[in-house]
């Protein structure tokens, strides 16, 4: 993967109402794709990925994302979010080839009640 | 438990006292990195290492230097910090390069360099 690209830095969102952040990578081979989330003080947890196979993945607490290659995306969604879901998510890829995992910029979700 | 370990978590230095930020993990993992992360940029990769006494630059090495002498340990060194190293550190670790699927991470090390 030569980069990732988050496409909001931030995403405010009432409690119960669904989410979707985006991610777009760009790359000339085959990648894997990740979400981490990161809570406040802490490091990143690995949420969901997609190695291979069928294109949507389930993760953690509720989250999913699907892969689509066209598009070159790997967007995170979660149709009902809670206050404890308030984190940064950072989407990563790395080539399969390869060993070196790039990270975006993050993504920072903010859970309103 | 599996962990990665990172000490200390804070620190406030002077610019030009050299630092070890260090890391161990218990998982045996082959792998070993370091990044930083700054607000807008997400994770940039430091230095990494494939195994013992096998290291590389990622791609923001200048002014920082690791060794890798024992495979459960990473240290990372400011031989002279500066005021744009001030940062949020992370040490993370894999399986072995057929597996690098999944990366445990460290809880981080905040660096305020005056």
């Amino acid at each position: 993967a030569q980069s990732v690209t988050q496409l909001d830095s931030q995403v405010p969102v009432f409690e119960e109402a669904p989410v979707e952040l985006r991610c777009n990578y760009s790359s000339s081979v085959s990648v894997y794709l990740f979400w981490y989330v990161q809570y406040p003080n802490q490091g990143l947890q690995l949420l969901l990925k997609y190695l291979s196979g069928s294109t949507l993945v389930k993760g953690i607490n509720g989250f999913e994302a699907e892969f689509n290659k066209s598009q070159t995306s790997f967007h995170l969604r979660k149709p009902s979010v809670h206050i404890s879901d308030t984190a940064e998510y950072f989407c990563a890829a790395r080539n399969t080839g390869g060993f070196k995992t790039i990270f975006g910029a993050g993504t920072r979700l903010f859970v309103k009640a | 438990e599996a962990q990665v370990t990172q000490n200390p978590r804070y620190l406030i230095t002077v610019t030009g006292k050299k630092l070890t930020v260090t890391c161990s993990q218990n998982m045996n993992h082959e792998y070993m990195s370091w990044y930083r992360q700054d607000p807008g940029l997400g994770l940039r990769q430091i230095y990494y290492s494939m195994n013992v006494e096998v290291t590389d630059k990622g791609d923001v090495p200048e002014g920082y230097k690791v060794s890798r002498k024992e495979k459960r340990n990473f240290p990372l060194i400011l031989e002279s910090p500066s005021p744009n190293q001030t940062s949020l550190y992370f040490c993370a670790s894999s399986p072995s390069r057929g597996r690098l699927d999944t990366i445990y991470f460290g809880e981080g090390s905040w660096l305020t360099v005056v």
